[in-house]
C-alpha cells in the first residue's frame, strides 16, 4: 500500500461513454498528479495540482477533464475517448518540491487504472 | 528537447550484480529519482540522488555525476523478486519529473 487509492482499477468503456477515475491520497501531501503509462513509453504527466490549483496541463485533449475538490482528492473525467487513449492511468501525490526543497518530495503512485476504450 | 535514455532490457542471474544506467539531458536540475514497477503495480520510489555520488540502501546503491548527465543503479544480490521495470526520472527546473521508459529486468535462476 502507497497510501495512494485509485479506482476503479479495471474499466472498459466504448467511444461514446462518460466516466471519470477516482484518485484519494490521505499521506498529507500537497500536490497531485495525473499520469499515463502506455507500453514501452514513458511516463507522461497529464495533469498537476497543487494545494487545489491546476498548474500544469501538458497539452491535453479536452476528451480529458480533470477535477481537484480538495487536497486529498482527485478525478479524471472522460469522454468521447478514442481507442488509442487505452492506457494505464496513474495518480500521484507529493509535497510540492517548488515549496518543500529537494527532500521528501518523492511522487507516491496509486496502482493505476487499466483503461480499454473500444 | 529534454530526454532520459536507459536500455529497454536487461537479464541478470539470481545472486548476481547488475548496474543499470541512465543518462539524461533536461532544463535544469533538481534532482534525480530511481522507481522500480512490478508488472500491474504502481511505482515504488527506490532512491533519490541531488549531489555527486554514491547513495546506497541496502541492497540497492544509485550514482550520479551531474557533469556527465548520468545515472547508474547498481543492484546487488539479486532476488528473483528483483525482476521489475527501473524507471529512472529527473526533476527539471520547473520542478517536473522527466521520465525515461524503463528498463526491464529479468532474473533468471
Amino acid at each position: 500500500e502507497t497510501g495512494v487509492t485509485q479506482t476503479p482499477r479495471h474499466l472498459v468503456m466504448g467511444m461514446t461513454n462518460k466516466k471519470s477515475l477516482k484518485c484519494e491520497q490521505h499521506l498529507g501531501h500537497n500536490a497531485m498528479y495525473w499520469y499515463k503509462q502506455s507500453a514501452k513509453k514513458p511516463l507522461e504527466l497529464m495533469f498537476v495540482y497543487n494545494f487545489k490549483e491546476q498548474t500544469e496541463n501538458n497539452s491535453v485533449p479536452s476528451r480529458f477533464s480533470p477535477e481537484c475538490p480538495n487536497s486529498s482528492h482527485l478525478f479524471l473525467h472522460l469522454h468521447t475517448l478514442q481507442p488509442e487513449d487505452s492506457a494505464l492511468y496513474l495518480c500521484a501525490s507529493s509535497l510540492d518540491p517548488a515549496l518543500q526543497g529537494d527532500e521528501n518530495t518523492e511522487a507516491f503512485f496509486g496502482q493505476g487504472t487499466r483503461l480499454t476504450v473500444v | 528537447g529534454q530526454n532520459i535514455d536507459q536500455p529497454t532490457e536487461m537479464t541478470a542471474t539470481e545472486g548476481a550484480i547488475v548496474q543499470i544506467n541512465c543518462t539524461y539531458q533536461t532544463s535544469g536540475f533538481n534532482g534525480l529519482f530511481w522507481y522500480q514497477q512490478h508488472a500491474g503495480e504502481a511505482p515504488t520510489f527506490l532512491s533519490y540522488n541531488v549531489l555527486d555520488g554514491l547513495e546506497e540502501k541496502g541492497r540497492f546503491s544509485s550514482f550520479l555525476s551531474r557533469s556527465k548527465g548520468y545515472s547508474y543503479l547498481l543492484l546487488k544480490e539479486l532476488q528473483m523478486k528483483d525482476s521489475a521495470s527501473y524507471l529512472c526520472a529527473v526533476r527539471d527546473s520547473n520542478y517536473q519529473l522527466i521520465w525515461g521508459a524503463g528498463t526491464k529486468l529479468i532474473i533468471k535462476p
